[in-house]
C-alpha cells in the first residue's frame, strides 16, 4: 500500500529552527510536495521536490532524498505566524497526490 | 502564478437540500481537477476526478449519486452535495494542476468551502 509518515505535532521557539521530516512509499514517484495549511483555511503550496537535494525559499527549506524515501522541510527564524500545519504529499505514477496526515506546528514565544 | 477559484467560501443549509460548489481555474486550463474532504483534524481525503468532458473518478467510498461532479468546461468544475446531511458537514477544497507546457506538476488549492448542515 502506499503510505506517507510525519509527526503527529511539534513544537519550537519564535526565532529557532524546526525540522518536519516525511518518509514516503508509494506506487512511482513524480515528486514531493509541502503545503503550509492554517486551521481553517486550504493548504498553500509551498515546495515542490522531484529531483534530490535541497531548494531554498527564503526561511523555507526543503530536501528530498529519492533512494531514502525521505524529505524534510526546515523552517528558519520561526516567527508566530509559523503555527500550521504542514503537510506533506507525493505526487505517484498516476500523477495522483498521496497525502501525508499533516505535522502541527507549534511556535511558543 | 495559477489561481484557483472556488465558491461559495461558507454555506450553511437545511438537512435534505443540495448545495453546489464552483471551482474555477482563473487563469490555465485544467482537464483534470480533484475534490477533497477534509473532517476535523484529519488529513484531506481525495473524494473524486474530475475530468473534462467525462465521467468523474470517484474513491472507494465516496457515493457518486450523492456527491456529482460536473467538468463542463477546461476552467469550471462543480461538486453537488445532494440530500444534505449534518454527516456531511465539513471543508470541501478542490485542487487542480496547471498542466501547461514546461512540466509544472504543482498543484493549486482553492479556497475552500466550509459546508454546515444542519
Amino acid at each position: 500500500g502506499q503510505n506517507i509518515d510525519q509527526p503527529t505535532e511539534m513544537t519550537a521557539t519564535e526565532g529557532a529552527i524546526v525540522q518536519i521530516n516525511c518518509t514516503y512509499q508509494t506506487s512511482g514517484f513524480n515528486g514531493l510536495f509541502w503545503y503550509q495549511q492554517h486551521a481553517g483555511e486550504a493548504p498553500t503550496f509551498l515546495s515542490y521536490n522531484v529531483l534530490d537535494g535541497l531548494e531554498e525559499k527564503g526561511r523555507f527549506s526543503s530536501f528530498l532524498s529519492r533512494s531514502k524515501g525521505y524529505s524534510y522541510l526546515l523552517l528558519k527564524e520561526l516567527q508566530m505566524k509559523d503555527s500550521a500545519s504542514y503537510l506533506c504529499a507525493v505526487l505517484d505514477s498516476n500523477y495522483q497526490l498521496i497525502w501525508g496526515a499533516g505535522t502541527k506546528l507549534i511556535i511558543k514565544p | 502564478g495559477a489561481v484557483v477559484s472556488q465558491h461559495p467560501s461558507r454555506v450553511i443549509c437545511k438537512s435534505g437540500t443540495s448545495v453546489k460548489i464552483e471551482c474555477r481555474s482563473l487563469d490555465f486550463q485544467a482537464t483534470t481537477m480533484f475534490w477533497y474532504r477534509q473532517f476535523p483534524k484529519q488529513s484531506l481525503m481525495l473524494m473524486a476526478t474530475s475530468n473534462e468532458g467525462s465521467k468523474a473518478t470517484y474513491e472507494q467510498g465516496v457515493e457518486k449519486d450523492k456527491f456529482l461532479i460536473n467538468h463542463a468546461s477546461l476552467t469550471l468544475s462543480t461538486l453537488t452535495v445532494t440530500s444534505a446531511h449534518p454527516e456531511d458537514s465539513s471543508f470541501y477544497i478542490c485542487s487542480a494542476r496547471d498542466e501547461g507546457g514546461g512540466g509544472d506538476t504543482e498543484a493549486f488549492f482553492g479556497q475552500g468551502t466550509r459546508l454546515t448542515v444542519v
